[in-house]
């Protein structure tokens, strides 16, 4: 079965720093790496995603960082703002490429 | 105004009840899943299912149930055999079953069974 590590289980930067987010994953024959965004109360929603055909794909001030020989990939947070302040979670397919396995969430805080 | 929709935003029930969750979607999507998330431990898939009157197991489907009868509904029993139910509860559903196809999550629904 699938695992994925994420890590940190929290994170506090401060404001107009880089936050960055690290998930590793076992195996998968499908490459495909999401990452959501959830603010509390709330049901997540995908914040950028990355297909490594690229190593590297940037959206505004967020970007994944892919490296497939070691299995790794990272969401970097570029001038971290308040209102980045919840919780990311990173997935990888799994099971045949049916499901997504999510890593256990980093809370994270952006203070002023 | 389209969207995942899930109902109760929180519910309480007694041990050894079943309770239905709901979860609805006017998206037009063939796939739907639900998750269970609790403090610590991410995202955890119960059920997913990909096409009307078909679905399958997800990682912890002990102690739940679902059904897929039409295309926009797929609700989830929380059985009595479930030993630890109280949690907070995400239906999501995509376009497709392709894995690269975004998966959009309704509010959710926090059980508590007292």
């Amino acid at each position: 079965q699938q695992q994925v590590k994420q890590s940190p289980q929290s994170l506090i930067v401060q404001k107009g720093g880089i936050s960055i987010i690290n998930c590793a994953y076992e195996n998968t024959a499908f490459d495909y790496f999401p990452w959501y965004q959830q603010f509390p109360g709330k049901g997540p929603a995908l914040l950028i995603a990355i297909r490594p055909d690229v190593s590297e794909k940037k959206e505004g001030r967020f970007t994944i960082s892919f490296n497939k020989s070691a299995k790794q990939f990272s969401l970097h947070i570029m001038d971290s703002q308040p209102g980045d302040s919840a919780t990311y979670f990173c997935a990888a397919p799994a099971g045949g490429n049916e499901k997504l396995t999510f890593g256990t969430g980093t809370r994270l805080t952006i203070i002023p | 105004d389209g969207g995942i929709t899930q109902s109760p935003k929180y519910l309480f029930r007694k041990e050894g009840q079943n309770v239905t969750l709901s979860c609805e979607q006017n998206l037009n999507h063939d796939a739907m899943y639900w998750y269970r998330q609790d403090p610590g431990q991410g995202l955890r898939l119960i059920y997913y299912s990909q096409i009307v009157n078909d679905f399958q197991k997800g990682d912890i489907a002990e102690g739940y149930s679902v059904s897929r009868e039409k295309k926009e509904s797929f609700p989830l029993t929380v059985t009595s055999a479930q030993k630890n139910p109280t949690a907070f509860y995400l239906c999501a559903s995509s376009p497709s079953r392709d894995l690269s196809d975004t998966q959009y999550f309704g509010p959710g629904t926090r059980l508590t069974v007292l």
